[in-house]
């Protein structure tokens, strides 16, 4: 079955307290990793896309790991507006298949 | 943004009554996509399409069906709503690019529907 795993499902950081959150999917032939943000209340907003294991995306404090069973989000020294539920999706036949997400709270 | 517009934002309606959500995109993607999301569930694929008049299902499809007549819009209809149809609906877009199967997709603010 097609599964994607996301971990932990909860974290609190303070600010400034590095951390990773972790994706890891079931089936081979991976067809695009995607990692997105999602504020209450809004939809998911586009945050990096992984092809291949060995690849690395940053974006500010943010930067996206791939290897051949899973990725991480890594995030730097996290600001309080970087509080958000974190998702990743994998690709396969051009659908979307998302994990439910990790509910990260930066505390100042 | 992605210019993706959903309609309505909100709504409430009754046990049974039919009820069609709306999905206009600017972008003249080719791709777009309904999606549920429920708590624990996270977000479901409802139907696609892959082109105007060409849709397919998704993992959750039972009780749904979607039109696409034009390119910039993609309708969600629930036949006769039930509660467990309660949800955030979230429509998405993408274009695929030459050489990858998948690419990113693009979400709308969602519809937060209640049936009663």
């Amino acid at each position: 079955e097609d599964q994607v795993t996301q971990s932990p499902e909860a974290l609190r950081l303070q600010e400034g307290e590095s951390s990773s959150l972790n994706c890891s999917y079931t089936v081979s032939g991976l067809r695009g990793l995607f990692w997105y943000r999602q504020d209450p209340g809004k939809g998911p907003e586009f945050l990096f896309t992984l092809y291949s294991a060995g690849e690395e995306k940053e974006k500010e404090r943010l930067k996206a790991t791939l290897t051949k069973k899973e990725s991480f989000l890594h995030i730097t020294a996290p600001k309080p507006e970087d509080s958000a539920t974190y998702l990743c999706a994998r690709g396969i036949r051009e659908k979307l298949t998302f994990g439910t997400g990790t509910r990260l709270t930066i505390i100042p | 943004d992605a210019g993706i517009t959903q309609s309505p934002r909100h709504k409430v309606t009754e046990t049974g009554t039919p009820v069609t959500l709306r999905c206009h995109q600017t972008e003249n993607h080719r791709y777009m996509y309904w999606y549920r999301q429920d708590p624990g569930h996270g977000l479901r694929l409802i139907h696609y399409s892959y082109g105007v008049k060409d849709t397919d299902k998704g993992e959750v499809s039972d009780g749904y069906s979607v039109s696409r007549s034009k390119t910039e819009d993609f309708l969600l209809t629930l036949e006769s709503a039930t509660s467990s149809q309660t949800s955030v609906y979230f429509c998405a877009i993408s274009e695929p690019r030459q050489g990858f199967m998948n690419t990113e997709a693009f979400f709308g603010q969602g519809t937060r529907l209640t049936v009663v």
